[in-house]
């Protein structure tokens, strides 16, 4: 159980495109959803927290406008980056958490912007 | 701010060696606490978890945590490692009841055969 898918797994996009990323829990309803952003040889940095139905809750530093966040059900947040430059390419991991105060992660999603 | 360290940022052993990898943190509420393990290539996975009760913890794998409040430890112990142990290994800290986790730097770990 606690599943979490991300779609697509990897995406190569031009500079000035918008990226869409879905995750979604395949077993289990998440009440919150978590987007982290992962460099290179480097640990996860919590980029947003979005609650089902409700605007995410972007970490200081992070662009909202930048990085779109739609918790559109319990199954299904997506994060869409727009107008993605060279420096967005990065690894883009998702997690969801139900009631049970741990968070289930997805397999990520690496972007590359060319 | 909350905030995890893990001191090992580069960790070379020998199979059958032991490990211990530190995890501190600074908090002073009530906290969850995690150990997950990056294999190149994949996703982070869960090893082990303490919430509440015994604070040795057992996992998969072989591996074990033991949580010191006194000292805001989560130390990650394995008494003998394999070459399938090669990863990378996140420490991280959930405050009760926020959902959030704060991630420590990682603590990359390369066994030789």
């Amino acid at each position: 159980g606690a599943v979490v898918s991300q779609h697509p797994s990897w995406v190569i996009c031009k500079s000035g495109t918008s990226v869409k990323i879905e995750c979604r829990s395949l077993d289990f309803q998440a009440t919150t959803m978590f987007w982290y952003r992962q460099f290179p040889k480097q640990s996860l940095m919590l980029m947003a927290t979005s609650n089902e139905g409700s605007k995410a809750t972007y970490e200081q530093g992070v662009e909202k406008d930048k990085f779109l966040i739609n918790h559109a059900s319990l199954t299904l947040s997506t994060l869409t980056v727009t107008s993605a430059h060279p420096e967005d390419s990065s690894f883009y991991i998702c997690s969801a958490s139900s009631e049970f105060n741990e968070q289930f992660f997805g397999p990520g999603t690496r972007l590359t912007v060319l | 701010a909350q905030s995890v360290s893990q001191h090992n940022h580069h960790v070379i052993l020998s199979e059958a060696a032991s490990l211990e990898l530190g995890c501190n943190y600074s908090y002073g509420g009530t906290v969850n606490l995690f150990w997950y393990v990056q294999y190149p290539g994949q996703h982070l996975q869960l090893l082990l978890k303490y919430f509440s009760g015994d604070p040795l913890v057992k996992g998969i794998k072989g591996f074990e945590a033991e949580f010191i409040k006194s000292k805001f430890s989560f130390n990650l112990r394995k008494p003998s490692v394999q070459w399938s142990d090669t990863a990378e290994y996140f420490c991280a800290v959930m405050a009760s009841g926020t959902y959030k986790y704060i991630f420590g730097t990682g603590t990359r770990l390369k066994v030789l055969a």
